[in-house]
């Protein structure tokens, strides 16, 4: 099993959208609805934004949104706020009751 | 208000065993299985595995040999087991509940770094 990639780094400005990637194979993004994304700001435990690709728990602003295609997910963050600049990581079910995460990206608000 | 409040030695020596604990407060401990996560200093998130209030099991396959993750449901604590420990085991371990779907992590502990260092 190897990590879900993700970019490194990714910014947008403030009011903008940004859209980030998860690319994982047919043997875990792919084959499954279990992706789910994480927010983790500096010092902090991370936080659930999205889970079953699209669906977010309660409390999560709807300008947080998720999809997938293939064998990528993807996370976007619509209206970007300063308090969005964050690491972000997806996770997916990996068969075999494993789960797999992506290296993180760093979200950066201009 | 769900709370996990976890613990255990943050300091070990080569070969040594880490041991953490983690307490649930509210979380519907019989409803869930109970996970272990680590993070590399500067790095991302592995999933070292969870367990639920049955005592059932899932390992991360790269871990196995090393992982033994139990339950004392009548204290509703869950707790980890990492044995023969290297550098590439410091880390910052966390806890964090399941949810009601699979392979979702809802709540979290505030997290334990772990040193080895000898």
């Amino acid at each position: 099993q190897s990590a879900l990639t993700q970019p490194p780094s990714a910014s947008g400005s403030r009011g903008q959208s940004v859209t980030i990637s998860c690319t994982g194979t047919s043997s875990d993004i792919g084959g499954y609805d279990y992706v789910s994304w994480y927010q983790q700001h500096p010092g902090k435990a991370p936080k659930l934004m999205i889970y079953e690709i699209n669906k977010r728990p309660s409390g999560v602003p709807d300008r947080f949104s998720g999809s997938r295609s293939g064998n990528t997910a993807s996370l976007t963050v619509s209206g970007l706020q300063a308090e969005d600049e964050a690491d972000y990581y997806c996770s997916s079910y990996a068969g075999s009751n494993s789960l797999l995460f992506g290296g993180g990206t760093k979200l950066t608000v201009l | 208000q769900v709370q996990l409040q976890q613990w255990g030695a943050g300091l070990l020596k080569p070969s040594e065993t880490l041991s953490l604990t983690c307490a649930v407060y509210d979380g519907s401990f019989s409803n869930y299985f109970w996970n272990w996560i680590r993070q590399s200093p500067g790095k991302g998130l592995e999933w070292i595995g969870e367990i639920n209030h049955n005592g059932r099991t899932n390992y991360n396959p790269s871990l196995t040999s090393r992982v033994t993750i139990s339950v004392d449901t009548s204290k509703n604590q869950f707790s980890l087991n990492l044995n023969s420990v290297t550098a590439a085991d410091t880390a910052v371990y966390y806890c964090a509940r399941g949810g009601d779907t699979p392979m979702i992590l809802t709540y979290w502990g505030q997290g334990t770094l772990v040193t080895v260092s000898s």
